[in-house]
């Protein structure tokens, strides 16, 4: 069973560009995360879907940052613009309600 | 304020020893939590959980402990395998009626087993 797709694997752009991050849960999970991993930290959730629905974005910064999942599969987040601070590592994890989680490879970014 | 804590950012064990991991919670509402294991440049990986209402929680050498009058779990790794050197991510559940809702995570401590 394959598991949680996501892409770019590593992202390089310029502060003030846009970036997009795509992310493809496991085959049947209906919730799905995006998280945030800064070095030497544990995830952060950003928001969660179940199914369409965002569920949870209180912590979205919703000034540059936006999220959508709009059939109820594939999901996109996106910054906009970036700013140096937003160089991370960002996560996307799936689950069947709220069972485990399983977390993809991630997307590591770098704002210059 | 962190509401997941691990103290050690660090551990080395020699190999075929035990590995203790160690972490505190303060919120006493927290239901369900969760170890989580990350090799570099992959995503982290789930490895055991424990409800609230268990104190211990064994899946082959890996056993998860819970004291939940301290607001302390502990993961314990016997023996340990070179291959277990990753870093480990204590979770917890914020509070959502008895299930598994959105995780707070630890800060991680990176384990080395030595050959």
């Amino acid at each position: 069973e394959a598991g949680v797709v996501q892409s770019p694997r590593y992202k390089i752009i310029e502060k003030k560009q846009p970036v997009a991050f795509w992310c493809n849960p496991i085959s049947g999970h209906n919730t799905l995360y995006w998280y945030l991993q800064n070095l030497g930290q544990g995830p952060e959730l950003l928001i969660r879907y179940e199914n369409e629905e965002a569920v949870d974005d209180s912590q979205l910064p919703k000034d540059r940052f936006s999220a959508e999942r709009l059939k109820g599969v594939d999901s996109t987040l996106k910054i906009q613009p970036a700013e140096l601070g937003d160089s991370a590592v960002y996560l996307c994890a799936s689950s069947w309600g709220r069972g485990t989680q399983y977390f993809g490879p991630g997307t590591r970014l770098t704002v210059l | 304020d962190q509401q997941v804590k691990q103290n050690s950012p660090s551990l080395s064990v020699q190999e075929g020893r035990i590995s203790i991991l160690n972490c505190d919670y303060t919120n006493s509402m927290f239901d369900y939590f969760l170890w989580y294991k990350k090799y570099p440049a992959e995503g982290p990986t789930f490895l055991i959980s424990i409800s609230s209402i268990k104190d211990k929680n064994e899946d082959g050498r890996f056993t998860v402990f819970l004291n939940k009058s301290a607001k302390h779990l502990s993961l314990h790794i016997v023996p340990s395998q070179p291959g277990d050197s990753a870093v480990y991510f204590c979770a917890a559940s914020r509070p959502r009626g008895g299930s598994q809702g959105n995780l707070i995570f630890g800060k991680g401590t990176k384990l080395s087993v030595k050959p």
